[in-house]
């Protein structure tokens, strides 16, 4: 079974400038995550998606990041314009259930962000 | 609201030692417990859960957790440790926010080996 993909595994940008990430989770995973971690720190959930609907952004900066899941599958993640805060590794996660079924979530590798 | 804490940033171990990694966590009904380890370079791996029942938990590579209510901790314990365990470890509780999994992590442990 083929793993969580995710692309770009590395990014150097400038800031102010824009840059988008992606995902493909597990195939016939519902739930699709996408977290921030900064060096030293665990992940932070950003936003979770159950098929294309949004269930949290809570924690979303929305001024500069957008996500979607317009198929209910693969996502993107983007940020416009970067900021030196946002250098991290932005995780991407799948998991099978949604509402009520408690089943483990499976990590992407990750893309490191390097915001210059 | 929800939280994790892993008090030790930082551990060095002697390989063939025990180990065991700190969680404590604050929730409010009954917790969901996981354990993940990170690589370098490599997404979270689930070591382990707790959900419900028998409060000693196995999980993959040798390692099990125990939860205990009255301390309100699930701490990760290995009885001899190996040099391809170094890696960062990461404690964290699930809510479930209108029904949906919710996962909150702690800060993490970084595991050091040396021979």
């Amino acid at each position: 079974e083929a793993g969580v993909a995710q692309s770009p595994r590395y990014k150097i940008i400038e800031k102010r400038q824009s840059v988008a990430f992606w995902c493909n989770p597990i195939s016939g995973h519902a739930t699709l995550y996408w977290y921030q971690q900064i060096l030293g720190q665990g992940p932070k959930l950003l936003i979770q998606f159950q098929n294309n609907g949004v269930v949290d952004d809570s924690q979303l900066p929305k001024d500069r990041f957008s996500a979607e899941r317009l198929k209910g599958v693969d996502s993107t993640l983007k940020i416009q314009p970067a900021k030196l805060e946002d250098s991290a590794v932005y995780l991407c996660a799948s998991r099978l259930g949604g509402q009520g079924a408690y089943n483990e979530q499976f990590f992407g590798p990750g893309t490191r962000l390097t915001v210059l | 609201a929800q939280s994790v804490t892993q008090p030790d940033i930082h551990i060095t171990v002697s390989e063939g030692a025990s180990l065991e990694l700190r969680c404590n966590y604050s929730y409010g009904a009954t917790p969901y417990l996981f354990w993940y380890v990170q690589s370098p370079g490599q997404g979270l791996q689930l070591l382990l859960k707790y959900f419900s029942g028998d409060t000693l938990v196995q999980g993959i590579k040798g390692f099990e957790a125990e939860f205990k209510r009255s301390q309100s901790s699930f701490n990760l314990r290995k009885p001899s440790v190996h040099w391809s365990d170094a890696a960062e470890y990461f404690c964290a509780v699930v809510d479930r926010p209108g029904g949906y999994q919710k996962v909150t992590f702690g800060t993490g442990t970084k595991l050091q080996v040396i021979p």
